[in-house]
C-alpha cells in the first residue's frame, strides 16, 4: 500500500503565531503533493499543488504569502500557515500522488490536521 | 457554477434499506470519476471508481453517463457501518488534483 502522514494531528494556537504542517509519504516518492483545507460541513477545497523542486500553484483565492508551501523531497512537503487567525481555523489535508508508469496515478490521503486558532 | 455537485442529503434510512447517491460535474471532458467515503474528523477514503459501463463492488454500484455529465452510487441492504459521507470525487485532467462534491450524509439506523 501507500501510506501517507501527516503532523501534528491536530494543533491548537494562538492568534497571530504561524504553524507548520508537515506531509510525508512513507513508502514511496511523490513527486506532487495537494494540499486541501475543509471547513466544516463543507467539502474538500484544493488550495494548492505542490511539485517537488518547484514553486507551488495556488489555486484562486487561497494567499500564497500567508500559506507558505515547500516541496524540498520526494518525500516530504510542508504547509506554514503564517500569522494565523480564527478564521483559518480548519481541517487540513494533504494527499501524495504515487506515479506508476502506464497507470492512473492515485492520490493517498493523510489523515488531516485539525487547526484551532484562538 | 460549481465543478462538482452532490444531492444536498442527509438521508436517514433503516437497515436493509436501498439508497441512492447522485452526482453531476461540468467539465464535460473530465477524464476519471471516484466514490470516496469519509468518516466524521478523518481523512476521505477511496470507496471505487465509476467506470461509464458501471461496475459494482459487493453491494455498492456505480455508474457513469458521460452524455448526463452525471454520476451515481447506489447502497443495496445498507448496513450501519454505511453511515459515512460520501464523496464525489473528479479528476480533469490527469496530473492533476482530484476535485471534491461537497458530500453527502447517509445515517443508517437500526
Amino acid at each position: 500500500g501507500a501510506v501517507v502522514s501527516q503532523h501534528p494531528s491536530w494543533v491548537i494556537c494562538k492568534s497571530g503565531t504561524s504553524v507548520k504542517i508537515e506531509c510525508r509519504s512513507l513508502d514511496f516518492q511523490a513527486t506532487t503533493m495537494f494540499w486541501y483545507r475543509q471547513f466544516p460541513k463543507q467539502s474538500l477545497m484544493l488550495m494548492a499543488t505542490s511539485n517537488e523542486g518547484s514553486k507551488a500553484t495556488y489555486e484562486q483565492g487561497v494567499e500564497k504569502d500567508k500559506f507558505l508551501i515547500n516541496h524540498a523531497s520526494l518525500t516530504l512537503s510542508t504547509l506554514t500557515v503564517t500569522s494565523a487567525h480564527p478564521e483559518d481555523s480548519s481541517f487540513y489535508i494533504c494527499s501524495a500522488r504515487k506515479f506508476v508508469a502506464g497507470t492512473y496515478n492515485e492520490q493517498f490521503f493523510g489523515p488531516g490536521t485539525r487547526l484551532t486558532v484562538l | 457554477r460549481k465543478e462538482v455537485e452532490q444531492d444536498p442529503g442527509p438521508f436517514n434510512v433503516p437497515e436493509g434499506a436501498t439508497v441512492a447517491f447522485n452526482c453531476t460535474y461540468s467539465n464535460s471532458a473530465s477524464q476519471s470519476f471516484f466514490w470516496y467515503r469519509q468518516d466524521c474528523r478523518k481523512e476521505p477514503k477511496l470507496l471505487m471508481s465509476v467506470y461509464s459501463s458501471g461496475n459494482e463492488d459487493g453491494r455498492f454500484t456505480a455508474q457513469l453517463n458521460r452524455a448526463s455529465q452525471y454520476i451515481s452510487l447506489l447502497i443495496r441492504d445498507s448496513k450501519l457501518s454505511d453511515s459515512a459521507t460520501y464523496l464525489c470525487v473528479v479528476l480533469f485532467q490527469a496530473g492533476t488534483a482530484l476535485i471534491f462534491g461537497k458530500g453527502t450524509t447517509l445515517s443508517v439506523s437500526s
